[in-house]
């Protein structure tokens, strides 16, 4: 079956640590490619997208994300976190509809919570 | 910026209960969605919309129905409210394909 794998449920990190999640997803073909935050008790925000070209793609407040077609990955990363980057992390693909409409659903990975330990 | 209103953050009511939630965007988009969300299993398409009175079943859509009436609001149903529908259930919009999805606060449904 088609879907988007994220690696880590819960990861924990102190101040100024590097972060890396992981993301896989199974879709062969073109692919639209997100990755998504929840701050506690906040809607989900976008943090960056990868529609096509330079495959390193860097989003808002010091994320970037490197898409790697091989692999089918497309993972998340920040060189130094902070305890504001507490919060739930979805990757999410995009996958043509099962009608044929045009209309391309978003498919999410499980989440990754983030804790940061000040 | 783009504004998705979901009517109500928290909302409980009883098994069989018909429940009608609500959602309605401010940017004209084309396309509107309804998603749950469980911990451990993130977020779960139930039904979307590419158009007014068009709709299409997600992931998960048993159970549910919706209603786009209009461009800018498009309502989920449980017709007959059950205990494992108790959950997050997120709206959200986006202007066509290809663009990024803009999320409501959500509603936290319990079912009872």
């Amino acid at each position: 079956a088609q879907s988007v794998s994220q690696h880590n449920h819960h990861v924990i990190l102190s101040e100024a640590a590097s972060l890396e999640l992981g993301c896989n997803y199974s879709y062969g073909g073109t692919v639209n490619l997100f990755w998504y935050v929840q701050y506690p008790g906040q809607h989900l925000q976008l943090l960056l997208k990868y529609f096509s070209g330079d495959p390193l793609v860097k989003g808002i407040k010091g994320f970037e994300a490197e898409f790697i077609k091989s692999k089918f990955s497309f993972n998340l990363r920040k060189p130094s976190v902070q305890w504001s980057d507490t919060a739930e992390y979805f990757c999410a693909v995009t996958r043509p509809a099962h009608s044929g409409a045009g209309s391309y659903q978003l498919t999410f990975g499980k989440g990754t919570k983030l804790s940061v330990i000040p | 910026d783009v504004k998705v209103t979901q009517s109500s953050r928290y909302l409980v009511k009883r098994t069989g209960e018909k429940v009608f939630l609500e959602c309605v965007q401010d940017m004209d988009h084309e396309n509107m969605f309804w998603y749950r969300q469980d911990p451990g299993l993130g977020l779960r398409l139930i039904y979307f919309s590419y158009d007014v009175k068009m709709k299409e079943k997600g992931d998960i859509p048993e159970g549910y129905s919706v209603s786009r009436e209009k461009k800018e609001r498009f309502s989920l149903i449980l017709e007959s409210a059950s205990t494992n529908q108790t959950s997050m259930y997120l709206c959200a919009s986006r202007s066509r394909v290809n663009q990024p999805q803009h999320f409501g606060d959500g509603t936290r449904l319990s079912i009872l």
